[in-house]
């Protein structure tokens, strides 16, 4: 088994300012995921990456940037945060292959003053 | 892009019933068909997935089922119990698209008593 961690936990900003979540995995995934959940609302996806430096827009990728550091570490900043913003950023991993479980991590919820 | 409709997006069955939730999806390369089940302040986990060469797939109280020539996919959930209550997403994705799953917008199940 593996496990992904997130941190921040809980992350407190001001409007315009940049902000970055960080994203770890021991599963050995090559493929990396952030995802914007809004309470009560469905997955959106930011951005994914399929392998170290990789980096794929994903629906949602307008105001964020994203950075592959190494296999196991995927980033995503917000790049001005807008107030009154309220969500959960999902990280996952996968292996490859579009059929494959992403597995989540626990979340950072984002709170924007 | 390809989109996922889910309904409905609230459920309240009483235990020992049957629930059923409905997706629909566009693109008719998708040939994977997830569904994740999230707790109260946890994260999604994979709970039963489709191909797209099976109509249906049961799995300890859970059918989906697939029919690729309306697009539309479901989940039914047996025999309910206060356990089962939950936010459930659907998902599609294509090889074409790569590792992208599109989600559907959640169902919210309440199971009561």
């Amino acid at each position: 088994g593996g496990i992904i961690t997130q941190t921040p936990k809980f992350l407190i900003g001001q409007e315009g300012q940049k902000l970055t979540l960080k994203c770890q995995q021991n599963f050995n995934h090559d493929t990396m995921y952030w995802y914007r959940q809004d309470s009560g609302k469905g997955l959106r996806l930011i951005y994914y990456s399929i392998t170290e430096n990789d980096l794929q827009k994903g629906d949602l990728s307008e105001g964020y940037d994203a950075s592959r550091e190494k296999k196991s570490s995927f980033s995503l900043t917000v790049t001005s945060a807008q107030k009154n913003e309220m969500a959960v950023f999902l990280c996952a991993s996968s292996i490859t292959g579009g059929d494959a479980e992403q597995f989540f991590g626990p979340g950072t919820r984002l709170t924007v003053l | 892009g390809e989109q996922v409709e889910q309904l409905p997006s609230i459920l309240r069955v009483q235990e020992g019933s049957s629930a059923s939730i409905n997706c629909t999806y566009e693109n008719s390369a998708s040939n994977y068909f997830p569904w994740y089940k999230q707790e109260p302040g946890e994260n999604p986990k994979l709970i039963i997935d489709i191909r797209s060469n099976m109509e249906r797939k049961q799995t300890q109280g859970l059918i989906v089922l697939l029919d690729k020539k309306a697009k539309r996919f479901s989940l039914h959930i047996t025999d309910t119990q206060p356990g089962d209550s939950a936010m459930y997403f659907c998902a599609a994705s294509a090889t074409s698209s790569g590792q992208k799953l599109v989600f559907g917008q959640g169902t919210i199940l309440k199971v009561y008593l």
